[in-house]
């Protein structure tokens, strides 16, 4: 069956313009998650969605950045006027339930992105 | 404030030797214990651990966990230079609705010939 899709895989952008960058979870995975990696780094939370319940936000380092999900489905994460330190590897990870599946993730491939 | 700290963070050996990652964590109503393997972006789950003591192994590689002194090693016996990669820890709480996984900043191996 297909994994998580990601793309693009790469984006390179100009300072202050934005981007957005779209998650295709695995069909059936409830949890989706987003996390952000700088070169040489862990994993950066950002923003969790699970089922229709309100989304935890807490990891947005900006109210530059946001995230939404349709229909429980498709996610895009939004980055208004990029800046070069939003320079980093953008990663989507789905689970069939965050709290049952206890953790394990699928991750997809993720998206470079490159603000010059 | 929940946290995971992975040691070392990162580490060089030659093809054959056996290595050993730790991985520490502070997080409020453990649930479970993760490891993954990042070789280019997308990280692969190898192991799952949530009762102290038992050893999960999957061929050369395993890794236990000490719920009482809050760590998890994982071994690699016999390293090849396909096992070059940063390993990942992540640990899990019950909270439901919230962002409840904690990953740590990761330990990148590289094995040399």
């Amino acid at each position: 069956g297909a994994g998580v899709s990601q793309s693009p895989s790469n984006k390179v952008t100009e300072k202050g313009k934005d981007v957005e960058l779209r998650c295709d979870p695995i069909s059936g995975h409830t949890a989706l998650y987003w996390y952000r990696q700088s070169l040489g780094q862990g994993l950066e939370f950002l923003i969790y969605f699970q089922g229709n319940s309100a989304p935890d936000k807490s990891g947005l380092p900006s109210d530059r950045f946001s995230a939404e999900r349709t229909g429980g489905s498709v996610s895009t994460l939004t980055i208004q006027r990029t800046q070069q330190e939003d320079s980093a590897v953008y990663l989507c990870a789905s689970s069939p339930d965050g709290a049952r599946t206890q953790g394990k993730l699928f991750f997809g491939s993720g998206t470079q992105l490159s603000v010059l | 404030e929940d946290k995971v700290v992975q040691s070392p963070l990162s580490l060089v050996v030659h093809e054959g030797d056996t290595v050993t990652l730790n991985c520490s964590y502070e997080v409020t109503n453990f649930r479970s214990l993760l490891w993954y393997k990042q070789e280019k972006k997308a990280p692969t789950f190898l192991f799952m651990l949530t009762s102290s003591g038992i050893e999960k192994k999957s061929g050369r590689l395993s890794s236990i966990l000490d719920k009482k002194e809050l760590f998890s090693i994982l071994n690699i016996t016999a390293t090849q230079t396909g096992d070059s990669a940063i390993y990942l820890c992540a640990v899990g709480s019950v909270w439901i609705g919230a962002n409840n996984l904690f990953f740590g900043t990761g330990t990148r191996l590289t094995v040399i010939p």
